[in-house]
């Protein structure tokens, strides 16, 4: 079983609709989350961090964990064509020196 | 502030030779520097782990002498591809971590991208 599994879609939606992209995993010691967004041929760039369970908010993006169901979440809000990239979550625990990263979700929002 | 140069962005080689791929911390000191490897469609492949002044620790599966990292300062990271063969094209990303930087946080170069002939 790998670490952390992450639908890889593709997942094509309207522009304007909402996004869930979502990750499950294992090792109930993560505890730092992260999602970043990796446009083609380009780095990951940091999206959203977060800590433990709960919410978070930047914008038109939230970021949910769930420590006890193992399960993270990221909702985008009025997807715009821009948001079109493939998108990562990412985890670790503390003391750990990498990440676990899932395989990412290519994301489309059409116009 | 936190971005991660890479150079070259892409390179073409002819097989048999070696590639040389910087990765630079531009304004901020990186105690641990990350290589991955990606290919197309799929996540990230963690190569190997370098910290400053030390021998990099390499995944398992992944040949060291013929991925060769030199991390020599606080803000640079080389990997060179030697020999490269046709099989080692492929994208691949360095990442920093900063000295105080958030718990597992990282910041990504924009990547490079190899074809070997």
């Amino acid at each position: 079983q790998k670490e952390v599994e992450q639908d890889p879609g593709p997942l094509s939606v309207p522009e304007g609709a909402i996004v869930s992209l979502n990750c499950t995993y294992s090792n109930s010691a993560f505890q730092y989350f992260m999602w970043y967004r990796q446009y083609s041929r380009k780095g990951p760039e940091l999206l959203m961090y977060t800590y433990s369970s709960g919410n978070k908010e930047d914008g038109r993006f939230t970021a949910q964990v769930d420590k006890s169901s193992k399960y993270i979440s990221l909702f985008i809000r009025d997807s715009q064509p821009s948001d079109s990239a493939t998108y990562l979550c990412a985890m670790t625990q503390t003391g750990a020196n990498n990440l676990f990263f899932g395989t990412g979700t290519r994301l489309t929002v059409i116009p | 502030g936190a971005v991660v140069s890479q150079h070259p962005s892409w390179v073409i080689c002819k097989s048999g030779t070696s590639v040389k791929i910087e990765c630079r911390s531009l304004d901020f000191q990186a105690t641990t520097m990350f290589w991955y490897r990606q290919f197309p469609k799929q996540s990230l492949m963690l190569m190997a782990t370098s910290n400053e002044g030390s021998k990099a620790t390499y995944e398992q599966g992944v040949e060291k002498d013929k991925f060769l990292i030199n991390h020599a300062s606080l803000t640079l990271s080389t990997l060179t591809v030697t020999s490269a063969h046709p099989e080692d094209s492929s994208f691949y990303i360095c990442s920093a971590r900063r000295a105080s930087g958030r718990n597992g946080e990282l910041f990504f170069g924009e990547g490079s991208r190899l074809t070997v002939l």
